[in-house]
């Protein structure tokens, strides 16, 4: 069965750091693209960032641009998502997610996510 | 970037309903389009993606149609535990957006 198991989230200051992790199983993590998801509350779904299988090539959602880094270690079969200079508008609870090796791509797998609060 | 916008936003209906959503883009993204399925509290579930694929284990009262800029997404007989939020997301280009959603409501 795949699982992913988000980890990191917490409270935090404007302009702090954090480092969400995505504990995955059930699966070859190093043979999947994987995305990383928000939801502020009460508000839709955003798409963050993704990095491909090996790691090489990243995208990111303009409004994380400059702050966010995605990263994985497919040794431990994690993902990453190291945010900084955080604002109170990164509140929200953050999903990470398989992306389908086949077709057009979806996401086929999310985590349950992990809440990030920015606030003083 | 490519805009997806749903309508509606909301939708009250009963059980045995027929609904239907639809979501438009604002450029042509073929059939590179997904649809989700969240129901409060919980992470989001695929439902279709190609635009009209049913993912395995999704029951068949789903479907899904369209491509370039206008897709639908229709529940046949809506069931008590079909009442949630959905979305769309477009699978051409980065970033990949999601449309904000349709809340279905028990009439």
């Amino acid at each position: 069965e795949v699982q992913l198991v988000e980890s990191g989230g917490g409270l935090v200051q404007p302009g702090g750091s954090l480092r969400l992790s995505c504990a995955a199983s059930g699966f070859t993590f190093s043979s999947y693209s994987m995305t990383w998801v928000r939801q502020a509350p009460g508000k839709g779904l955003e798409w963050v960032s993704v990095i491909a299988r090996d790691g090489a090539t990243t995208y990111y959602a303009e409004s994380g641009k400059g702050r966010f880094t995605i990263s994985r270690d497919n040794s431990k079969s994690t993902l990453y998502l190291q945010m900084n200079s955080l604002r109170a508008e990164d509140t929200a609870v953050y999903h990470c997610a398989r992306k389908m090796s086949s077709g057009t791509y979806p996401l086929d797998n999310w985590g349950q996510g992990t809440l990030v609060t920015v606030s003083s | 970037d490519i805009q997806l916008t749903q309508s509606p936003s909301f939708l009250s209906a009963s059980v045995g309903d027929s609904v239907t959503i639809t979501c438009r883009a604002s450029q042509g993204i073929s059939s590179y389009l997904a649809w989700y399925q969240q129901e409060p509290g919980k992470a989001p579930k695929l439902l279709i993606y190609s635009a009209s694929t049913l993912q395995s284990g999704v029951p068949s009262r789903f479907s899904g149609s369209g491509s370039g800029t206008e897709f639908t997404l229709t529940i046949s007989s809506l069931q008590p535990e079909d009442f949630a939020t959905y979305y769309c997301q477009q699978l051409d280009s980065y970033p990949r957006t999601f449309g904000q959603g349709t809340k279905v409501e028990i009439k």
